[in-house]
């Protein structure tokens, strides 16, 4: 199975400052078509995980472009611009590459 | 619009079988897969299976002696069967639209508890 590592984050992060989160795979999330099978979650308290990015670094219907993917094959950066005190809660990396899909053990973020 | 909605009971013995139904609105089942995904509390995320629109099905490796993903398009309704639950399964779970989760269900919470 493919491993998905995140990083913690120095919480908690003022507001208005950038706050970047890190994940990484066990193995190569490229694909033969060339994209990267990398999907970025939020999941606020007591609700369900939001996609906010698919395909390593492609924002989902209505994420605000304050949220932005990138990376290479194996090493991904989800970075948060200007936070507010709604981008709170806790960030998930998932691979889409190849079964079974796995995530990250997630990064919580605190607002200050 | 896209609406994913998980019914259930919330109790369950040990030993005994979990049914949960994922009733969908606002797209086809058999142009989307729906996956189920679960998550203990105050833990992670945990990927369980995947229904696509053929009919096709995946599962978590760890998971698979236990599990079942059906689906009845006619209903819009996808099912998870999962069998010889432990407390270690206590969880909510959650379905959501494509392998992508573009959208998500609100989550039901199952104890496994006598």
């Amino acid at each position: 199975d493919i491993v998905m590592t995140q990083g913690v984050l120095p919480n908690p992060v003022p507001s208005g400052e950038s706050a970047s989160i890190t994940c990484r795979s066990s193995k190569s999330l490229v694909y033969k078509d060339g994209k990267t099978y990398l999907n970025w979650f939020l999941q606020r308290p007591g609700q369900s995980p939001q996609l906010l990015t698919y395909w390593m670094s492609t924002r989902a219907s209505g994420v605000s472009d304050r949220f932005s993917g990138s990376g290479s094959g194996t090493y991904f950066t989800l970075k948060i611009s200007r936070v507010r005190a709604e981008d709170a809660g806790v960030y998930y990396c998932q691979q889409v590459r190849e079964y079974p899909l796995t995530f990250g053990s997630g990064t919580k973020l605190e607002i200050k | 619009q896209v609406q994913l909605k998980e019914s259930g009971p919330g109790l369950v013995q040990p030993s005994q079988t979990l049914s949960l139904t994922c009733t969908v609105s606002g797209f086809s089942l058999s142009s989307y897969g729906v996956i189920w995904v679960r998550q203990p509390p105050g833990k992670g995320l945990e990927w369980m299976g995947v229904i696509w629109g053929n009919g096709n099905t995946n599962y978590n490796s760890a998971l698979k002696s236990r599990l079942s993903i059906s689906r009845d398009t006619s209903k819009s309704q996808v099912y998870l069967k999962m069998n010889s639950l432990q407390t270690e399964d206590t969880a909510t779970y959650y379905c959501a639209r494509d392998q992508t989760g573009d959208y998500w269900g609100q989550g039901v919470m199952v104890t496994v508890s006598s």
